[in-house]
């Protein structure tokens, strides 16, 4: 199976600044990557899929890059919904696989 | 909108069978773009997929847990199950069910339930 690595763990970030999340697959998923956003208490949202393309709704601030085994989750601006976990999914292959998140809180 | 709700019993024993249902509304379950499956989360843990079924019955599993679990569809009553057999506090998590878009994109997410393995 394919292990996803998420980093960092923890990101504590201000208000309105942009943060950067990575994910690490351990062989090649061509550009089958998808990011969700977890809320405390609710149930996870599919924000990216495709490596790069965001999902109905998701607003213009989130963008994910990469391809291959490395990939990038960005929110370029923070606002107070976002502070959130955050995880990314191989769709390359059975079985699926996800990171072990990263916990973007407020600085 | 599809919507998907889970349902079933909050504690079960160790050793015995878990058997979770998951409801579809704001859709046919026998939409051909759609798989049907189910995600957990231990407290405090990331996210596991157990498996997904397709409204024919097809069905795959994750492998860590194939042994263990059996899918179905009801088409008549537009829901799918999932039973995990020989429970053990280890699977002890939040249980999410959720339509998969191309067999591959967890898209609607149920709001979770948690199922306590416990004596």
């Amino acid at each position: 199976e394919i292990v996803m690595t998420q980093s960092p763990a923890t990101l504590s970030v201000s208000p309105g600044e942009r943060a950067t999340l990575s994910c690490r697959a351990s062989q090649s998923v061509s550009s089958n990557l998808a990011w969700y956003q977890q809320r405390p208490g609710q149930a996870p949202r599919l924000l990216i899929y495709g490596a790069s393309t965001r999902a109905t709704g998701i607003p213009a601030r989130f963008s994910g890059s990469g391809s291959g085994t490395e990939f990038t989750l960005t929110i370029s601006s923070l606002q107070s919904d976002d502070f959130a976990v955050y995880y990314c999914q191989h769709h390359s292959n059975w079985p699926w696989t996800f990171g072990q998140g990263t916990k973007v809180e407020i600085k | 909108q599809l919507q998907v709700q889970e349902s079933g019993p909050g504690l079960v024993k160790p050793s015995e069978t878990l058997s979770l249902t998951c409801t579809v509304s704001g859709g046919s379950i026998s939409s051909s773009s759609y798989y049907w499956g189910w995600i957990r989360q231990p407290p405090g843990k990331g996210l596991e997929w157990i498996g997904s079924v397709f409204y024919s019955g097809s069905a795959y599993y994750n492998p860590s847990l194939n042994s263990r679990v059996t899918m179905s569809v009801d088409t008549s009553k537009n829901l799918f199950s999932l039973r995990l057999s020989s429970m053990t506090a280890a699977d002890t998590a939040v249980y999410f069910c959720a339509s998969v878009y191309g067999n591959t994109l967890f898209e609607y997410w149920g709001q979770g339930t948690l199922v306590t393995v416990s004596s």
